[in-house]
């Protein structure tokens, strides 16, 4: 089936500084890729669209220049937090769809929780 | 504009219980419908999916069927597992881009 992996699962960071997360499609190419965020114990907030090869489209109320991301290839696309703050910590998710994929489904990574102290 | 409602949680049941979580949804048109789960500190899997009314489906000992005439998706499984305790998440979506995703319903089996 279609794998998503994530890098890195957990990452902890001082605030003031920027953290990088990698999304990629294992074993597809990935045409679009989305971006979630999760809080505790809450459903999952979309939070860009990303199709390779184009800019990211974010969702309302998503600071772009806050959370960069890039889809360069049709197998990673990543998400970098910059000037992380306390408020960013979260649980952060992937997704993907595309060639060799069911038209209508989302394949979802992992995660990676992020901590900014 | 559509949207996904499902029964807050948490539920906790004893292991080999009967399961139900409700789920219902508002959308136009006919969208896919879905269940994922998504297990402590991990991202979401897909457990099973619809895509047309009266389709049932299933996966794992799960159930769920398209109920167009009620817009509800309810999951079900007649004996859960302690393996089972998870946080489910019903979800739509008509194109495969932009996917609704209800509150989520944590559930916990005790032995």
């Amino acid at each position: 089936g279609a794998v998503v992996s994530q890098h890195p699962s957990w990452v902890i960071c001082k605030s003031g500084t920027s953290v990088k997360i990698e999304c990629r499609s294992l074993d597809f190419q990935a045409t679009t890729m989305f971006w979630y965020r999760q809080f505790p114990k809450q459903s999952l907030m979309l939070m860009a669209t990303s199709n390779e090869g184009s800019k990211a489209t974010y969702e309302q109320g998503v600071e772009k220049d806050k959370f960069l991301i890039n889809h360069a290839s049709l197998t990673l696309s990543t998400l970098t937090v910059t000037s992380a703050h306390p408020e960013d910590s979260s649980f952060y998710i992937c997704s993907a769809r595309g060639r060799g994929t069911t038209y209508n489904e989302q394949f979802f990574g992992p995660g990676t929780r992020l901590t900014v102290l | 504009g559509d949207s996904v409602t499902q029964m807050e949680g948490p539920v906790t049941l004893s292991e080999e219980a009967f399961l139900t979580i409700n789920c219902t949804y508002t959308a136009t048109g006919y969208p896919s419908l879905f269940w994922y789960v998504q297990y402590p500190g991990e991202g979401l899997q897909l457990l099973l999916k619809a895509t047309k009314a009266d389709d049932k489906g299933s996966n794992k000992g799960f159930e769920a069927t398209y109920r167009k005439e009620t817009t509800s998706f309810h999951l079900e499984k007649g004996s859960v597992q302690v393996s089972d305790s998870a946080v489910y998440f019903c979800a739509l979506s008509h194109t495969g881009n932009q996917f609704y995703f209800g509150t989520g319903t944590s559930l916990t089996v005790i032995p």
